[in-house]
């Protein structure tokens, strides 16, 4: 079964709506990460998680919270989602001992109208 | 950036011939992957070469890495149509925490 899921697969949400996506590992991974994929701009790096109750800042944190309650999951939070925040999401996961190969999930595509 | 500008591109080949992708990172690094993203799919990790590695090999696929010019490839050997992906290298930053994806190299397969 897969071992990194998320959801939803798509969503549309409206500019200053809330959006929250979910990512669940089954990896038993410490660190997780959030990623958007823009044409051109490869995958860029949101916030990231060493373990439950940590977060961390990415590369492209400004318009974006993470949460990350337990080891298995790791939520990524747009609080007023505006239209420049359409992209395709990704979540990973990573193990703190082999950390350089990440796991990633299906991804989800959000657009904000 | 962390990368060089011929990460930018895309190639078109026929089923059955050889092709190499090359990538340039600015930064150093302890490892250098390439990962594998198929359309609609999230990317996968192909092969992982470390700096004190030259070159490694996993089936039809080979990866060198030159850290004198701070410089990878990745090869592909006798390539099936299914082979058709975005294919990323990505180095590692911070010692473990943080992989830097460059923008990729668009690979199409035609049968």
């Amino acid at each position: 079964e897969a071992a990194v899921t998320q959801s939803p697969r798509n969503k549309v949400a409206v500019t200053g709506g809330k959006v929250t996506l979910s990512c669940n590992q089954t990896n038993n991974h410490n660190n997780m990460y959030w990623y958007r994929q823009d044409t051109g701009h490869g995958l860029r790096l949101i916030h990231y998680s060493y373990g439950a109750g940590s977060t961390e800042k990415g590369d492209i944190p400004d318009g974006y919270k993470a949460s990350r309650p337990s080891q298995e999951n790791f939520s990524l939070i747009l609080e007023l989602a505006t239209p420049s925040q359409t992209s395709v999401y990704f979540c990973a996961s990573g193990d703190r001992c082999n950390y350089a190969e990440q796991f990633f999930g299906p991804g989800t595509r959000l657009t904000v109208l | 950036s962390q990368w060089g500008e011929e990460n930018l591109q895309a190639l078109s080949i026929q089923e059955g011939e050889d092709v190499t992708m090359n990538c340039s990172y600015k930064t150093y690094t302890t490892v250098v992957q390439w990962y594998r993203q198929k359309s609609g799919k999230g990317p996968a990790q192909l092969i992982l070469i470390r700096s004190n590695e030259r070159e490694k090999r996993s089936g039809r696929l080979r990866a060198t890495l030159d850290t004198s010019s701070q410089s990878s490839s990745l090869s592909i050997t006798g390539t099936l149509a299914t082979d058709t992906a975005v294919y990323f290298c990505a180095t590692d930053e911070t010692g473990g925490y943080k992989v830097v994806f460059g923008s990729g190299t668009r690979l199409l397969v035609s049968p």
